[in-house]
């Protein structure tokens, strides 16, 4: 079946270590998204990524970091410079690449929290 | 003022009646609109897209105002499945691709 898979769906990390969330779509989609929601919050772009070897900054950047050296893998690495990185972490992709699908598909999520 | 707002809720809804609410945005150049649902500790998903004459698919409707700038979605013979936090998106124009803006959803919860 197609579908996105994200992993770890929970993780713990101790403060200053980097941890890296990974995501992978067998959708053939072209466009990638990172994704942050906090409790009573709405989701909050990170990153995201039209193609292979291209992405952008969305809202939200400041101490992540992203690749797309495939266009099936979209990985985010939360970084020790991410001041409060406990979050919901959720990747989505869609069809479009030139202006945002009607769907995004989503990833299950990735729970991080930072002891 | 966030680009998109929506009342936290929770709406209490018996089971069998009918319930409806809101979604503002800010930006009147938006080109599309969608709900989604999400479940608890879950991702969300697709439920409808909002088209400027309204639209229907089985219980849920989904409106468009444009001239006050909110959407709606109103749930018919609401059932406890139907319980769920609803979750407006809005696009803004083409020269901000990639920016989807999510309200942090409306929770619904359906009693017996």
């Amino acid at each position: 079946d197609g579908g996105i898979t994200q992993s770890p769906k929970y993780l713990f990390r101790k403060e200053g270590q980097n941890v890296t969330l990974s995501c992978e779509q067998n959708l053939n989609h072209d466009a990638m998204y990172w994704y942050r929601q906090d409790p009573g919050q709405g989701l909050r772009l990170i990153y995201y990524s039209q193609i292979v070897n291209d992405f952008q900054k969305g809202d939200i950047a400041e101490g992540y970091s992203v690749s797309r050296e495939k266009k099936e893998s979209f990985p985010l690495t939360v970084t020790s410079a991410q001041k409060n990185p406990t979050a919901f972490y959720l990747c989505a992709s869609s069809g479009s690449r030139v202006f945002p699908s009607e769907e995004l598909f989503f990833g299950e999520g990735s729970r991080l929290t930072v002891l | 003022r966030k680009e998109v707002e929506q009342d936290p809720g929770p709406f209490n809804v018996p089971e069998g009646a009918t319930v409806a609410f809101n979604c503002t945005y800010s930006n009147s150049a938006s080109q599309s609109f969608f709900w989604y649902r999400q479940d608890c500790r879950k991702e969300p998903k697709l439920l409808m897209s909002v088209y400027s004459s309204g639209n229907e698919d089985g219980r849920f409707t989904a409106q468009l105002n444009r001239a006050s700038q909110y959407i709606s979605l109103l749930i018919r013979d609401s059932k406890l499945s139907d319980s769920a936090t609803y979750l407006c998106v809005v696009t803004g124009t083409t020269d901000s691709w990639g920016k989807l803006q999510f309200g942090s959803g409306t929770q619904v919860v359906v009693t017996p």
